[in-house]
């Protein structure tokens, strides 16, 4: 079956431009994360979503940063007024809990690399 | 204190030669972990579950040790292909998984 998608798979954007990145899980799975990655560093949580629960936003870098997600489906993370160190892959995964809610592994997708000029 | 903490490394491991390290996590509810593994510019795969007895794939045994907050990895018989960055997840029931930063491993012939 189909895995996580990302698109685009890679961007190149100037400084001080809006960018949207797109996420589709895997059909089914109720969460949904988003990392972003910097070259030669670990993944740095951003936001999560659970179902119809309020998204943990705790992981957002600052007030450019926004992400949405229509029901179970695709998200969406929107960078405005992009900065040079924001310059990174953005990877999405999702994941499903199990009976005795317990979790399933999460599935990443390929990722966005961003290059902000 | 980091949720899920890990020693970033680099463990460099003769071929041939068993390596193992440890995850620490700070949230005793926690109860669902996993080894990742990624390789460069690649995004993390899953390498194994890590169950509450143990867990055991061909060269690789995954370790729970609830008492003391932490789970292990053991790699046996290295490969230059095991070079990787080895990621650790945990996270309890009605919280969000959590990545530590990784631990680096270099196998050298």
């Amino acid at each position: 079956g189909a895995g996580v998608s990302q698109s685009p798979s890679n961007k190149v954007t100037e400084k001080g431009k809006d960018v949207e990145l797109r996420c589709d899980p895997i059909s089914g799975h109720t969460a949904l994360y988003w990392y972003r990655q910097r070259l030669g560093q670990g993944l740095e949580f951003l936001i999560y979503f659970q179902g119809n629960s309020a998204p943990d936003k705790s992981g957002l870098p600052s007030d450019r940063f926004s992400a949405e997600r229509t029901g179970e489906s695709v998200s969406t993370l929107t960078i405005q007024r992009t900065q040079q160190e924001d310059s990174a892959v953005y990877l999405c995964a999702s994941s499903l809990i199990l009976i005795g809610a317990t979790w399933d592994e999460q599935f990443f997708g390929p990722g966005t690399r961003l290059t902000v000029l | 204190r980091k949720e899920v903490e890990q020693d970033p490394g680099p463990f460099n491991v003769p071929e041939g030669a068993t390596v193992a390290f440890n995850c620490t996590y700070s949230n005793s509810a926690s109860q669902s972990f996993f080894w990742y593994r990624q390789d460069c510019r690649k995004e993390p795969k899953l390498l194994m579950s890590v169950y509450s007895s143990g867990n055991e794939d061909g060269r690789f045994t995954a370790q729970l040790n609830r008492a003391s907050q932490y789970i292990s990895l053991l790699i046996r018989d290295s490969k230059l292909s095991d070079s990787a960055t080895y990621l650790c997840v945990g996270g309890a029931a009605g919280n969000k998984l959590t990545f530590g930063g990784g631990t680096r491993v270099l196998v050298k012939p």
